[in-house]
């Protein structure tokens, strides 16, 4: 069965700083990547999400993640994170027409 | 509607009772979903409604849990004598037919049991 690894729980960055939430997926066939955010106090939403082709995915918010299938990664980056980027944020990879979520990363920007 | 709506958005309730959960899939959305976010533990799948079809319920966690999905819309989670692990927010999303990648989420009911 598929299952998702977040290694990092929590993070704290400055305003400016680089960001790269580690992710890594078990299964060896054709996969689903995603990545959702839940802002305090707001609905999870999808983030971006990787299906085939370019491994370099661009999402909202500047954020991109890109798919390398040698080391069953799809890490989540943003060149230079902004106060609100401050949320919890899901790896997941679809098995069987549901989502398998990581245990999530909080992140905390400080101004 | 607009987009996926739970109901109540908050649920105290004493050890022992039995609670119900409400969902409100987009319309024509024929997928449904349920995950539990506990503390510590991320999101974990509870149960998948699809269409007329058997629904998937191996992510519930005991016999205490069932859900059930009326006229292909509305879903209801029955949490049945209510144990202090199961607090956490129950979350529903919806999809269309066999686009389980593409879920939308509603905006979660926050459990406690006291």
């Amino acid at each position: 069965a598929q299952s998702v690894s977040q290694h990092n729980h929590h993070v704290i960055l400055s305003e400016a700083a680089s960001l790269e939430l580690g992710c890594n997926y078990s299964y060896g066939g054709t996969v689903n990547l995603f990545w959702y955010v839940q802002y305090p106090g707001q609905h999870l939403q999808l983030l971006l999400k990787y299906f085939s082709g370019d491994p370099l995915v661009k999402g909202i918010k500047g954020f991109e993640a890109e798919f390398i299938k040698s080391k069953f990664s799809f890490n989540l980056r943003k060149p230079s994170v902004q106060w609100s980027d401050t949320a919890e944020y899901f790896c997941a990879v679809v098995g069987f027409q549901k989502l398998v979520f990581g245990t999530g990363t909080r992140l905390l920007v400080s101004p | 509607g607009a987009g996926v709506s739970q109901s109540p958005s908050n649920k105290v309730t004493e050890k022992g009772k039995d609670v119900e959960l409400r969902c409100d899939p987009i319309s024509g959305h024929t997928a449904l979903y349920w995950y539990r976010q506990s503390l510590g533990q991320g999101l974990e799948f509870l149960i998948y409604f699809q269409g007329n079809s058997a629904p998937d319920k191996s992510g519930l966690p005991s016999d205490r849990f069932s859900a059930e999905r009326t006229g292909g819309s509305v879903s209801t989670l029955t949490i049945q004598r209510t144990q202090q692990e199961d607090s956490a927010v129950y979350l529903c999303a919806s999809s269309l037919m066999g686009r389980g990648y593409e879920q939308y989420f509603g905006p979660g009911t926050r459990l406690t049991v006291t």
